[in-house]
């Protein structure tokens, strides 16, 4: 079954860089996925989609702050230069054979 | 830039029948896939199903019973229905692009509640 997990939480100060962990289930460490930011009271807006490579391709206007990374089944959103608008739930979500699925989100707080 | 509106009743009474449509704007719904997906209040995204742009269907096994998605190309809508709601399917319901990329492109949502 085509699950994705990520912690529930994360914080790091404003300046700082954090790296936030997405992990695909046994078998589907091929897998592509995207990487969505949902500001409080905001709709989710598109980051990135991120291969299994590490290979990355940004959504119109991210800013250069945002990078992903993969190694294995894990799949990575590096976010740098830390923002007091960066404070947002972040989901990953992958698609497969007639299905999407997402995580269950990660909240960052900056401190 | 594409854009994706949602519209349709904000009340539903439990038992009926939820409609909402995506109206799309900037891009032909005639490509690509398009995805319903919805977040019940202070909790995560749910995908309920998505339409292809030549009328497949693929739905979430948990509300395949009572869902049916399609689609418009002459007024470049597409739409949900979801059937026989309860109190559980109170939630902000989002439409979306799907593409090879992922869904990149999000309505902003609305609410939808059921309550009599």
């Amino acid at each position: 079954q085509l699950v994705l997990t990520q912690s529930p939480s994360a914080s790091a100060s404003p300046g700082a860089s954090v790296k936030l962990t997405c992990t695909l289930s046994s078998g589907h460490s091929s897998y592509a996925i995207a990487w969505h930011q949902q500001q409080p009271e905001k709709g989710p807006r598109y980051l990135m989609k991120l291969n299994s490579d590490g290979s990355h391709s940004k959504g119109d206007g991210i800013p250069d702050r945002f990078s992903g990374s993969s190694s294995g089944a894990e799949r990575y959103l590096t976010i740098s230069s830390l923002q007091s608008e960066d404070e947002a739930d972040y989901y990953c979500q992958t698609w497969g054979t007639g299905t999407v699925v997402f995580g269950g989100g990660t909240k960052l707080t900056v401190l | 830039q594409v854009q994706l509106q949602e519209s349709g009743p904000g009340l539903v009474k439990p038992s009926e029948t939820l409609s909402l449509t995506c109206t799309v704007s900037g891009g032909s719904i005639s490509r690509y896939y398009w995805s319903w997906i919805r977040q019940p209040p202070g909790k995560g995204l749910e995908w309920i199903g998505y339409v292809s742009y030549s009328g497949r269907t693929n739905y979430n096994p948990s509300l395949k019973s009572r869902v049916t998605i399609s689609l418009d190309t002459s007024k470049n809508q597409f739409s949900l229905k979801l059937s026989s709601v309860t109190a559980a399917d109170t939630a902000i319901y989002y439409c979306a692009r799907d593409t090879p990329s992922g869904i990149d492109y999000w309505g902003q949502g609305t609410l939808v509640t059921v309550s009599s």
